[in-house]
């Protein structure tokens, strides 16, 4: 069974500049996570889809993150613009009905 | 607030030692309860997971966890800790729809 796959792996920007990471989860997956983690943290949650809807962005900085899931399958986050204390590791997560979520590789990200 | 606190930022054992990392998670009702490790440069790949029943959960690579309702506690252990083991280990506690993560314990091996 194929994982969670993320792209692009490492991306390295200028701030106020924008970024767009993808995300793929495991297939039959209803539930996708997105994850920020900065060095030396754990990983903190920005926002969960079900199928296509938003469960829970609370933690998202909606003035410059944005995320979307538009055929409950692939999700994109989005920032825009960039600030120096965005650089960190995106993880995506999926799980089933809720219960165990498995991760992706990351995306690691440097704003300069 | 819902919270999981790893005491140990770093952990230094020799190779062929005994494990012990700790995780408590914040009272109430008793979460799910997860550990994850983080090689350098890589995802979180889920070690083991504590729903309900058997105190004693057994996970990948020989690792197994305990939890303790009057400690609030779900320790991680190992018998024979490998030099492949070194990475980061993170203990989470899922309440509801949310996961919550301690800030990790770095496993460094000497050989």
């Amino acid at each position: 069974e194929a994982g969670v796959a993320q792209s692009p792996r490492y991306k390295i920007i200028e701030k106020r500049q924008s970024v767009a990471f993808w995300c793929n989860p495991i297939s039959g997956h209803a539930t996708l996570y997105w994850y920020q983690q900065i060095l030396g943290q754990g990983p903190k949650l920005l926002i969960q889809f079900q199928n296509n809807g938003v469960v829970d962005d609370s933690q998202l900085p909606k003035d410059r993150f944005s995320a979307e899931r538009l055929k409950g399958v692939d999700s994109t986050l989005k920032i825009q613009p960039a600030k120096l204390e965005d650089s960190a590791v995106y993880l995506c997560a999926s799980s089933f009905q809720g219960e165990t979520q498995y991760f992706g590789p990351g995306t690691r990200l440097l704003v300069l | 607030a819902q919270s999981v606190t790893q005491p140990d930022i770093h952990i230094t054992v020799s190779e062929g030692a005994s494990l012990e990392l700790r995780c408590n998670y914040s009272y109430g009702a008793t979460p799910y309860l997860f550990w994850y490790v983080q090689s350098p440069g890589q995802g979180l790949q889920l070690l083991l997971k504590y729903f309900s029943g058997d105190t004693l959960v057994q996970g990948i690579k020989g690792f197994e966890a305990e939890f303790k309702r009057s400690q609030s506690s779900f320790n991680l252990r190992k018998p024979s800790v490998h030099w492949s083991d070194a990475a980061e280990y993170f203990c989470a506690a899922q309440y509801g729809n949310k996961l919550v993560f301690g800030a990790g314990t770095i496993l460094r091996v000497k050989s």
